[in-house]
């Protein structure tokens, strides 16, 4: 078993701030980390892969960061708007197998 | 197309019953899976299909049976589940190899066993 750590397990936020979280992986034998995107009776939705130790992938308001070597990856939120309320998964592949290891995901709600 | 389509969406079903939870995408992936999610729990992966071939499957109980008729398709067929069994079976989509490149969900099908 693998383990897929996220913090915090729930967030909500005021409108108009800047919010951040965590996803913490074993570090041997890493491929790739995944931020997915998860609103209800939807479809989680792909933001980043990140590959190489130090990436930072940006898509408007909402960017990630990548440190391979202690195994934590960072999604930043800026100015949260209501429509960012959604479960933010992520998952890790590994370099072994053909699959995806998610965390629990942290539960997202912005307040108008 | 860029989705994956799962059906039903809602699913209730008796523990003597034999249904069937289906998955379709059209984008060329030759990597499908089926993942099973509870509550408050990280998606978890059951089976895995490369090029219509079962490549994973996670010691899943064999009330649980995987199907990939052709490279679009991919069922899951139940037969007398728990309740336990409930929960959210989300299906996915992949190139075949590219672990890089993410997965295409679908929307998942709500199964709930009475």
């Amino acid at each position: 078993i693998l383990n897929v750590e996220q913090s915090p397990q729930s967030l909500h936020v005021q409108e108009g701030d800047s919010t951040n979280f965590t996803c913490s992986f074993p570090s041997s034998n890493f491929y790739a980390l995944h931020w997915y995107r998860w609103e209800t009776a939807k479809s989680p939705e792909a933001l980043f892969v990140m590959t190489l130790n130090g990436d930072e992938k940006k898509k408007g308001r909402i960017s990630a960061t990548l440190n391979t070597k202690e195994g934590y990856s960072y999604l930043y939120i800026k100015g949260s708007q209501p429509e960012d309320s959604a479960t933010y998964l992520c998952a890790l592949s590994l370099n072994t197998g053909n699959q995806f290891y998610f965390g629990t995901g942290t539960s997202l709600t912005v307040i108008p | 197309d860029t989705e994956v389509t799962q059906t039903p969406k809602h699913l209730v079903m008796g523990m003597t019953n034999k249904k069937s939870l289906k998955c379709e995408q059209h984008m060329g992936h030759r990597a499908m899976y089926w993942y099973k999610q509870k509550a408050k729990k990280p998606p978890e992966l059951m089976f895995v299909y490369s090029y219509e071939k079962l490549s994973i499957n996670e010691s899943v109980p064999s009330r649980f049976s995987p199907e990939c008729p052709n490279s679009s398709l991919l069922n899951l067929h139940l037969h007398a589940l728990q309740p336990e069994d409930s929960a959210l079976y989300l299906c996915a989509s992949s190139q075949a190899g590219g672990l890089g490149y993410g997965y295409t969900f679908g929307s998942g099908t709500r199964l709930t066993v009475v």
